[in-house]
């Protein structure tokens, strides 16, 4: 069955450090999603891509990158970490087309800087 | 700005009807879309209405009024795995999706 997955599912991490979440999705999506869960707040958008070599910055972006080398896998990067960044991330991915774009979600990466 | 308001928290009793509203103002509207999330899990998808109305799935029904910039999830013979959050997001001019905080709702016995 196809899927989409994160890695790793939790992940502690000191001040300053570079961290890189993986996912992986095997539906042949083009569109694929970052996001961060934080109490209180709906899902902010951090970087998205729409294809290979695409990224566009979202609501959140600063102090993250992402790279779309291939179709099934964005990672996301912290390049310094802070501890503003402890959150969940969830990645998302959904078929070309505007018209209805439904998202599958992965499984989330609870990350925690100290 | 954009906003999405939904109400943080509501309880309700085993069998019976909920209904989750969502109030939206966005630049523009492409469609508004009803997620479940239960507790430390992913999100997933419920609903999308993009047309003024009331869209029937089984027990979960979702209703849009564009020109009033609202919309409801009604969750009829609830169970007690209902109790999960509810996501309103709705995609704007940009297609992006704009999410609302969630609604947590909690069943009793």
């Amino acid at each position: 069955d196809a899927e989409i997955t994160q890695s790793p599912r939790h992940k502690i991490t000191e001040t300053g450090r570079q961290v890189t979440l993986a996912c992986h999705q095997t539906w042949n999506h083009n569109n694929m999603f970052w996001y961060r869960q934080d109490l209180g707040h709906g899902l902010r958008l951090i970087h998205y891509s729409y294809g290979v070599q695409d990224t566009n910055k979202g609501e959140v972006s600063d102090g993250y990158s992402v790279s779309r080398s291939n179709t099934e896998d964005l990672p996301l990067t912290l390049e310094s970490a802070a501890s503003s960044q402890t959150s969940v991330y969830f990645c998302a991915s959904s078929p070309q087309g505007a018209d209805y774009n439904e998202q599958f979600f992965g499984p989330g990466t609870r990350l925690t800087v100290l | 700005g954009q906003n999405i308001d939904q109400p943080t928290e509501m309880t309700a009793t085993e069998g019976a009807i909920v209904q989750i509203n969502c109030t939206y103002q966005t630049s523009g509207f492409n469609g508004l879309f009803w997620y479940q999330q239960h507790a430390g899990e992913a999100p997933t998808f419920l609903s999308y209405n993009v047309l003024d109305g009331l869209e029937e799935k089984g027990r979960f029904s979702s209703f849009l009024s564009r020109s009033k910039g609202y919309s409801y999830l009604l969750l009829k013979e609830l169970q007690m795995k209902d109790s999960a959050s509810y996501l309103c997001a709705v995609l704007d001019s940009n297609y992006q999706l704009i999410w609302g905080a969630g609604t947590k709702l909690i069943i009793k016995p």
